[in-house]
């Protein structure tokens, strides 16, 4: 089974501040990555799908780049409605794992 | 609007089963992969099951395979996940999640139900 790797698995920040997280897949995944927003009490929401594209509606603060075992997501000028869990998904093959996930705080 | 309103959980005794549902409406049921992901209280986020569109195509967590059965009704635009011989630890939030495409996976799930909790415990 692949096995995804996130960190860190908290981080806090400042408004406005560039926040980045990292994802590893154990096995080459190409591109099939997603990531995931999940704010306390709520559903989660797909933010990125296949490593870098933009779910529609998302603002473009957020984004997302890697390929193969390495992985990136980026919260570009942290916002304070940007409180929540972050997870990566690989879509790539079954069981389709998700990583830890990342509790972003503001400083 | 697309929509996902799951149904059935509840408290079930260690060894019993229940099973949930997840209607989708708004959009072409038929026309999609759909999967079941849970989630402890307080912890991350588990796959557990997904079905193509046509229902032909069925995948399971090693967690849940030969006790669990995912199964759809596109005549009425239903979900299941039959869950048998229940453990404590698969306590947890079930959430029903659409797909983008027809093929059995977890591609783009672009909308979820807002979940259905199952507790086993005696």
């Amino acid at each position: 089974d692949i096995q995804m790797t996130q960190s860190p698995s908290s981080l806090s920040a400042s408004v406005g501040d560039r926040v980045t997280i990292t994802c590893q897949a154990s096995q080459d995944i190409d591109n099939c990555l997603n990531w995931y927003q999940q704010k306390p009490g709520k559903v989660p929401k797909l933010l990125i799908y296949d490593a870098s594209n933009l779910e529609a509606g998302v603002p473009p603060r957020f984004s997302g780049s890697g390929s193969g075992t390495d992985f990136t997501f980026t919260i570009n000028s942290l916002q304070s409605e940007d409180i929540a869990t972050y997870y990566c998904q690989q879509c790539y093959d079954v069981p389709f794992a998700f990583g830890p996930g990342t509790k972003v705080h503001i400083k | 609007e697309l929509q996902l309103v799951e149904s059935g959980g509840g408290l079930v005794q260690p060894g019993g089963s229940l099973r949930v549902s997840c209607i989708g409406s708004g959009f072409t049921f038929s026309n999609y992969a759909m999967s079941w992901v849970r989630q402890v209280p307080g912890k991350g986020l588990e796959w557990v099951s997904g079905i193509s569109g046509p229902g032909a195509t069925t995948y399971y967590a090693d967690s849940v395979k030969g006790r669990f059965t995912i199964s759809r009704d596109n005549s009425r635009n239903t979900l299941f996940l039959q869950m048998n011989s229940l453990r404590a630890e698969d306590t947890a939030v079930y959430y029903c999640a659409k797909d983008d495409i027809s093929a059995a996976g977890f591609t783009r799930p672009d909308c979820w139900g807002q979940g259905s909790l199952v507790t086993v415990s005696s």
